[in-house]
């Protein structure tokens, strides 16, 4: 079982949409969450960065962390066509260990 | 200017060739990293350094090498490529308490 896991997608919604991007993992340890963006052939690119649990919002994003469900959220309010992109769940302990990505969530949002 | 730079862009090599990809930064982190993206597979780590002196090998570091030149370039290099070394490579930076990671615009490299 990966530590991190994370529907690959594709996920499909309209223009004007709540979209709800998931991820669960089973290290407790965690308490750095992170969300990236990567557009196709790009690099990706820190969304929002959150550190143990509740609600960070920015803009028409938002990010959740529920520790005591290992669940993290990002939602995505009046998606526009420019969201489409894959996003990527990532996590850490914190010191030295290394930071754990989920695989990815492809984002369609259709005009 | 970017923060996090990456040559060549892309590159397109022969079985047996040796590559370097650099990689450079003006965050001034001390962290640094090389993946490797394929498809379905997500990100994967090839080696990562903590500062100029310290070099770790990450979860898929055979056939590969890295040299940590100054606390601003990490490059990593093929030093007999094969096909199943084609894919996105990626350099990221890193800073602590949460190790958020600031990724370069990556070299897709084709070996053939």
């Amino acid at each position: 079982q990966k530590e991190v896991e994370q529907d690959p997608g594709p996920l499909s919604v309209p223009e004007g949409a709540i979209v709800s991007l998931n991820c669960t993992y089973s290290n407790s340890a965690f308490q750095y969450f992170m969300w990236y963006r990567q557009y196709s052939r790009k690099g990706p690119e820190l969304l929002m960065y959150t550190y143990s649990s509740g609600n960070k919002e920015d803009g028409r994003f938002t990010a959740q962390v529920d520790k005591s469900s290992k669940y993290i959220s990002l939602f995505i309010r009046d998606s526009q066509p420019s969201d489409s992109a894959t996003y990527l769940c990532a996590m850490n302990s914190g010191g030295y260990q290394k930071v754990t990505f989920g695989t990815g969530t492809k984002l369609q949002v259709i005009p | 200017d970017a923060d996090v730079t990456q040559t060549p862009r892309n590159r397109i090599t022969k079985t047996g060739k040796r590559i370097m990809l650099e990689c450079s930064q003006t965050k001034g982190h001390d962290r640094m990293y090389w993946y490797r993206q394929d498809p379905g597979l997500g990100l994967r780590l090839i080696y990562y350094s903590f500062d100029v002196k310290d070099i770790n090998k990450g979860e898929i570091s055979d056939g590969y090498s890295v040299s940590r030149q100054a606390q601003a370039k990490f490059s990593l290099s093929l030093e007999s490529a094969i096909p199943n070394q084609t894919a996105l490579y990626f350099c990221a930076t890193s800073d602590l308490p949460g190790d958020e990671q600031y990724f370069g615009p990556g070299t897709r490299l084709t070996v053939t």
